[in-house]
């Protein structure tokens, strides 16, 4: 069965850098592109971008362009999401998401806390 | 604030049934396909309705959806407490190439 399984929690400092994994299993990974949703602690559901899992050309929603940087390991089916010099304000929920079409999330992982705090 | 507007809460007594609307514009839900996301506390969100309407298999008919202009619609009939949870929109917007989803809205079963 068609499954992405993250990485666990993660307790940064301002400043810190953070890798957040999403390893799939059970279908073709480079058959579906893998979208990034952030969800901030009691807000909704944000769109950050995706990842083509065949060429690994990254876009990015206006907001998570500069520290946000999407990226693949095809030999390992994994995709990973990596955020640069932490705020505060990165303190959310990361999930990664398979796409069946364009913003149709079919399986998602179970989400990555991230938290900063000094 | 979120492209795409829905109520932020609903409540209905168990066994009615409820309606959250989704309102967008013509750059997004009037010209391309709305999924619907119901998710727990805790969890992520799963995937009720894709393509305006349809259930992917193992999702209740009592869940549906539907779309007319600039609005969609999901419809849950039969509530149960069971269903209390948050419900997202979400559309690709044309003119943002952007993915949007609604501010979500929280379904209580009274």
């Amino acid at each position: 069965q068609v499954q992405l399984v993250q990485s666990g929690s993660e307790l940064k400092k301002p400043g810190a850098s953070v890798k957040v994994s999403c390893k799939a299993s059970g279908y073709s990974f480079t058959w579906h592109s893998i979208n990034w949703v952030r969800q901030a602690p009691g807000q909704g559901l944000e769109w950050m971008g995706w990842i083509n899992t065949i060429t690994g050309n990254p876009t990015y929603a206006r907001g998570f362009t500069g520290r946000f940087v999407f990226s693949l390991d095809t030999s390992v089916s994994t995709a990973y999401l990596q955020i640069i010099s932490l705020e505060a304000d990165d303190t959310a929920v990361y999930y990664c998401a398979r796409d069946r079409a364009t913003i149709d999330f079919d399986y998602w992982g179970q989400g990555s806390l991230v938290t900063v705090s000094s | 604030q979120s492209v795409l507007t829905q109520p932020p809460s609903v409540s209905a007594a168990p066994g009615q049934r409820v309606t959250i609307s989704c309102s967008g514009s013509s750059s997004n839900i009037g010209n391309n396909y709305v999924s619907w996301y119901q998710q727990f506390p805790g969890t992520a969100p799963k995937r009720l309705i894709y393509d305006n309407n349809k259930r992917p298999s193992g999702i209740p008919d009592r869940f549906s959806g539907s779309k007319s202009g600039t609005s969609a619609t999901l419809g849950i009939t039969g509530l149960q407490t069971g269903d209390e949870a948050d419900y997202y929109c979400g559309v690709w917007d044309s003119s943002l190439s952007a993915g949007v989803f609604g501010g979500g809205t929280k379904l209580s079963v009274l």
